[in-house]
């Protein structure tokens, strides 16, 4: 099992581009996550879902939108991104009464 | 509103030498407490997740302890490979489905 797959892993944006984060698992998870941790700081989410078709914000959706047409594939997009987007995104699974496992991240500068 | 608040914000440690590291939280009803280990570069690994207050969880060097106004992680005799940040997260509410992490605590052993 790959676990929580993210793609990819570095990325350098100019302000006003966009781009789509990718996220997959392979545990049949029915709960994904998104996070974004600022250096030195925590995780915050920013969207989850519940089940493929079902997403709701998190404490910092502006900015993002994510869809979940598959249990295996959650990206999250960016559409116009700004310097206040550049931070270290998590994205997390986990199914019912079970903790969140995390992948890498991805780390997202955007100049 | 969810808060969690970690303590101390970083802490250096000779090798063998135990210390605690504080989460307090503020929730309505709380469904978890989760401890997470996270290394330079990676996403946060799964280590406890405490239920009620008196609970304890232990793996190897590592114990966490939960009340109903905070949570302690100690780390007895810790060795240089336990170095890493460790986050507390809380779910709460009716559903219980989102995590509120704290800013989490960097440990550094040294030799």
């Amino acid at each position: 099992n790959a676990g929580v797959t993210q793609t990819p892993k570095f990325r350098i944006l100019k302000i006003g581009q966009s781009m789509t984060l990718q996220c997959t698992q392979d545990m049949n998870h029915n709960y994904m996550y998104w996070y974004r941790q600022d250096p030195g700081m925590g995780l915050k989410l920013i969207y989850y879902s519940v089940g493929a078709g079902i997403t709701d914000k998190g404490e910092v959706p502006n900015g993002y939108n994510v869809s979940r047409s598959t249990t295996e594939d959650f990206p999250l997009r960016l559409e116009l991104a700004a310097p206040s987007q550049t931070s270290v995104y998590f994205c997390a699974s986990r199914s019912s009464n079970q903790p969140q496992h995390f992948g890498d991240g991805t780390r997202l500068s955007i100049l | 509103e969810d808060q969690v608040t970690q303590s101390p914000e970083a802490l250096r440690l000779q090798e063998g030498e135990s210390s605690s590291l504080n989460c307090s939280y503020t929730v309505s009803g709380l469904r978890g407490l989760f401890w997470y280990r996270q290394d330079p570069g990676k996403g946060p690994e799964f280590l406890f997740t405490l239920y009620s207050a008196g609970e304890e969880k232990e793996k190897e060097r590592l114990k966490a302890t939960l009340t109903k106004k905070e949570s302690f992680l100690h780390i007895t005799a810790p060795k240089p490979e336990d170095s890493a940040t460790y986050l507390c997260a809380v779910a709460a509410g009716a559903a219980g489905n989102k995590l509120t992490f704290g800013g989490g605590t960097r440990v550094l052993v040294k030799p």
